[in-house]
């Protein structure tokens, strides 16, 4: 079965603090994309993995890709208010269709 | 600007009737897609397309239809038969060269059945 987990699926944490979202996937991939999406707003793309060991940073967020473990993993790094919003990672399991994970929603408290 | 367009913002139903969303592109995809959000879930894929007078079915296509006549275009139509269409809708598009798949999204249509 084609599957991607995310988790947590809910996190609450204080500005400042560091944390991990996970993602997991079931089947061979090279191509996993991480996106955000604001209250009542579509989704932006964040980064784009496309290969083994590949790392994007921008700003607060990193994300990383470990294909042999089939492993995303979107760290944040002290984090501000600004980053509360739910986040998704998506992998290309199957030709050009993407599986989703269920979302991540963070809440960043002041 | 190149990007995805749709329309409308809010679309009201009522109850028996079809309705359709738009679903521009100018970004050259050759692939768009369909997605269904409720509220604090996840995305589910309703149909995609990839290539002009083809698509398929989704996890959750009853009560949908589509059609692919332009590589630009992708509408979407919500018939009478889905009979719980209150949802924000989202049209996607993306490449289908083996560099990336990465998905490209326009603003949504949310839809509420009156």
């Amino acid at each position: 079965e084609l599957k991607v987990e995310q988790n947590p699926l809910f996190l609450s944490m204080q500005e400042g603090k560091n944390y991990t979202i996970y993602c997991n996937y079931s089947t061979t991939s090279d191509r996993l994309y991480w996106y955000r999406q604001d209250p009542g707003k579509s989704l932006e793309s964040l980064f784009v993995l496309l290969s083994n060991g590949a790392v994007k940073q921008e700003g607060r967020l990193m994300a990383s890709l470990d294909t042999k473990a089939r492993l995303s993993t979107l760290h944040i790094t002290a984090a501000v208010h600004d980053l509360s919003a739910t986040y998704f990672c998506a992998v290309d399991m199957k030709r050009y269709q993407l599986i989703w994970g269920a979302g991540t929603k963070l809440i960043i408290k002041p | 600007d190149g990007g995805i367009t749709q329309s409308p913002k809010y679309l009201f139903r009522k109850e028996g009737q079809n309705v359709t969303l738009s679903c521009e592109q100018n970004l050259n995809h050759d692939a768009m897609y369909w997605y269904r959000q409720d509220p604090g879930q996840g995305l589910r894929l309703i149909y995609y397309s990839q290539i002009v007078n083809d698509f398929q079915k989704g996890d959750i296509a009853e009560g949908y239809s589509v059609s692919r006549e332009k590589k630009e275009s992708f509408p979407l139509t919500v018939t009478s038969a889905q009979k719980n269409p209150t949802a924000f809708y989202l049209c996607a598009s993306s490449s289908t060269t083996r560099s990336s798949t990465e998905a490209f999204f326009g603003q949504g249509t949310r839809l509420t059945v009156v």
